[in-house]
């Protein structure tokens, strides 16, 4: 079955250490999109890349770094700078047309120790 | 700045009622997306929008766009527990649905 996986559910972060999400598609879309939501809120943007080898920054994207050497792979690294990592982190793609929803992945929860 | 503002932010209403949700946005677009979360899920989507006047519908959800109002609509009707959800329309202005404008949500409860 196509679609989008994360990985992992559950990430917990020490002070002062880098994190990394991952995202897998095997739906054959050019466009991936890292989002962040907190609780009772909508989704900010973060990163997004149209396609590989090339990406760009989204509304909140200080704190984080992404790469796009694969189409299927979009992997976001949560950065000792972001102050307030916690929040529930989406994955997203799409054709790269407006004609097609953005479909998202199942999530990671990422909290600070 | 693009802004999208829904309302009501939480709605509890009885099953068998007719209810609708309400998404403004505040710049040009023809194109909006709604959405469905579950508490602790995914986004599921929902409605494409793409055109003035478009209209889809899915069971008892009923969604519409008025582009020159800068306006959609979620109706919901006859409500039943199972669309217990938030629910979040999403706006994009940049035709290849790149750079989505999020909405903060409407909670809705379905009460028996």
């Amino acid at each position: 079955d196509g679609g989008i996986t994360q990985s992992p559910k559950y990430l917990f972060r020490k002070e002062g250490q880098n994190v990394t999400l991952s995202c897998e598609q095997n739906l054959n879309h050019d466009a991936m999109y890292w989002y962040r939501q907190d609780p009772g809120q909508g989704l900010r943007l973060i990163y997004y890349s149209q396609i590989v080898n090339d990406f760009q920054k989204g509304d909140i994207a200080e704190g984080y770094s992404v790469s796009r050497e694969k189409k299927e792979s979009f992997p976001l690294t949560v950065t000792s700078a972001q102050k307030n990592p916690t929040a529930f982190y989406l994955c997203a793609s799409s054709p790269g047309t407006a004609r097609y929803s953005v479909l998202f992945g199942s999530g990671t929860q990422l909290s600070v120790l | 700045e693009l802004k999208v503002e829904q309302n009501p932010l939480f709605l509890s209403m009885q099953e068998g009622k007719n209810y609708t949700i309400y998404c403004n946005y505040s710049t040009t677009s023809d194109r909006l997306y709604w959405y469905r979360q579950d508490p602790g899920k995914s986004l599921e989507s929902l409605f494409v929008l793409l055109s003035n006047g478009a209209v889809k519908q899915e069971g008892r959800l009923m969604a519409s766009l008025d582009t020159k109002a800068r306006l959609s609509t979620l109706h919901i009707t006859a409500a039943v527990h199972d669309l217990s959800a938030t629910y979040f329309c999403a706006v994009d202005k940049t035709g290849t649905a790149s750079k989505l404008t999020f909405g903060t949500g409407t909670r809705l409860q379905v009460t028996l």
